[in-house]
């Protein structure tokens, strides 16, 4: 079992729509959870990280980390074909920085 | 540009070959890391550094792999004796610690580069 798991998709939306991604995880030593978006043949981009459990919104973005279920989410309101790209997750303890993602899901948002 | 660079972009080589990536990071950053990335996968953590420090080395990088930071600035990826199954996008971040406002604790915020995209024939 990996200790990060993220559906790969892909996820189609129509433009407007409100989008949901989400990741498990096994390791209960995680304490930062990170989002990415990452365009083809680029580099990951951080959208947003949070601390622990809760929420943190960020204009559209919204992620939520519920550690006692070991699930995190990111929702992304009003969707724009822009934001067609793969959406990865990503963790880190707090005994080092050794960052863990998920395998990505890829989302199109369709004008 | 004050981001992340990387050097090669893309680097198409033979087995048996030996190939070195550079990875220049934002300035003010402290800390490097290394990632491998393959079609349809999330980036895989191969090591990082803290300032010249190497810190922490992924099982995956073999004996074949070594990374280096002189001096704690730019860092370098070599692979000894390429093999096909190195073909992969090789990503480097930098980060600093960030304060969480909510939580008041310290988190890394990595910005990665463009990434390095190797081909062994």
């Amino acid at each position: 079992q990996k200790e990060v798991e993220q559906d790969p998709g892909p996820l189609s939306v129509p433009e407007g729509a409100i989008v949901s991604l989400n990741c498990t995880y096994s390791n209960s030593a995680f304490q930062y959870f990170m989002w990415y978006r990452q365009y083809s043949r680029k580099g990951p981009e951080l959208l947003m990280y949070t601390y622990s459990s809760g929420n943190k919104e960020d204009g559209r973005f919204t992620a939520q980390v519920d550690k006692s279920s070991k699930y995190i989410s990111l929702f992304i309101r009003d969707s724009q074909p822009s934001d067609s790209a793969t959406y990865l997750c990503a963790m880190m303890g707090t005994g080092g920085f050794k960052t863990i993602f998920g395998a990505g899901t890829r989302l199109f948002v369709k004008a | 540009d004050t981001g992340v660079s990387q050097n090669p972009r893309h680097k198409i080589t033979k087995r048996g070959q030996n190939v070195t990536f550079r990875c220049d990071p934002i300035s003010e950053h402290n800390r490097l890391y290394w990632y491998r990335q393959t079609l349809g996968q999330g980036p895989e953590f191969l090591t990082y550094f803290q300032n010249e420090a190497q810190l922490e080395k992924s099982r995956l990088l073999s004996d074949r792999f070594s990374a280096e930071r002189p001096k704690g600035s730019f860092s370098t990826l070599e692979i000894q004796r390429t093999e096909q199954g190195d073909s992969a996008m090789y990503l480097c971040a930098s980060s600093f610690q960030d304060r969480d406002r909510t939580s008041g604790s310290f988190a890394d915020t990595q910005y990665f580069g463009p990434g390095t995209r190797l081909t062994v024939l």
